[in-house]
């Protein structure tokens, strides 16, 4: 079963706007990661974030943890039409070594 | 450096075919995870590897999967007398692994379609 949801589920926005994506959780975690995944084959990690963080940031891309909600977002500033992609956010469980993804938001930047 | 690779990359069969699923991962990860993808859905985990031994089965579906990882690098996904549902996208990645918690790195994937 899958833990995270995103939303929204579909975004569509003109290229050099910001992109927010949002996700929500369920169970305690211990970090949460942010993937892309291009024409549904191999996810590329961008960026985590441990539990005990509030805010990363790594090149255009601004991520936020705020674990008393249960919710994260990741935020892509300046878009590009190469970010047209889908973005998961994972979720690292206590206890665990494995991930767990949510549905994830398509993400179209349009020229 | 190189990063995780996954053979084959397509795989069709036929429903009651046993299929094999490779997955090589990065130089120097110990721990090794695969995923399964379906349509319009994120991955779901599957198995987990910490060195040669399965820390984490449970998101096996069924007696039908099994996987191993004999020297504590290439693993290989097995799935007996397949069925439709099967068909999806595998997954496979690889950490650092040890304390803690790791970035994973994912392969391309092998897209497997059960006729």
């Amino acid at each position: 079963s899958q833990q995270g949801e995103e939303d929204p589920q579909a975004l569509s926005i003109q290229e050099g706007e910001n992109a927010t994506m949002n996700c929500s959780y369920k169970t305690s975690i211990n970090n949460l990661q942010w993937y892309r995944q291009n024409s549904g084959r191999g996810l590329v990690h961008l960026i985590l974030i441990r539990s005990n963080e509030r805010e990363k940031h790594s090149g255009r891309l601004r991520v936020t943890l705020d674990t008393s909600k249960k919710s994260s977002s990741l935020l892509i500033t300046a878009s590009r039409a190469a970010d047209t992609a889908s973005y998961f956010c994972a979720t690292g469980v206590q206890g665990a070594q494995k991930l767990v993804f949510g549905q994830g938001t398509r993400l179209t930047i349009n020229p | 450096g190189a990063g995780v690779s996954q053979t084959p990359s397509n795989k069709v069969t036929e429903k009651g075919k046993y299929v094999e699923l490779r997955c090589d991962p990065i130089s120097g990860h110990t721990a090794l995870y695969w995923y399964r993808q379906s349509l319009g859905q994120g991955p779901e985990f599957l198995i987990y590897f910490q060195g040669t031994g399965a820390a984490d089965d449970s998101g096996l579906p069924n007696d039908r999967f099994f996987a191993v990882r004999p020297e504590g690098s290439v693993s290989t996904l097995k799935i007996q007398r397949t069925e439709r549902g099967d068909s999806a996208v595998y997954l496979c990645a690889s950490s650092l692994g040890g304390t803690g918690f790791y970035e994973q790195y994912f392969g391309p994937g092998t897209r497997l379609t059960v006729t």
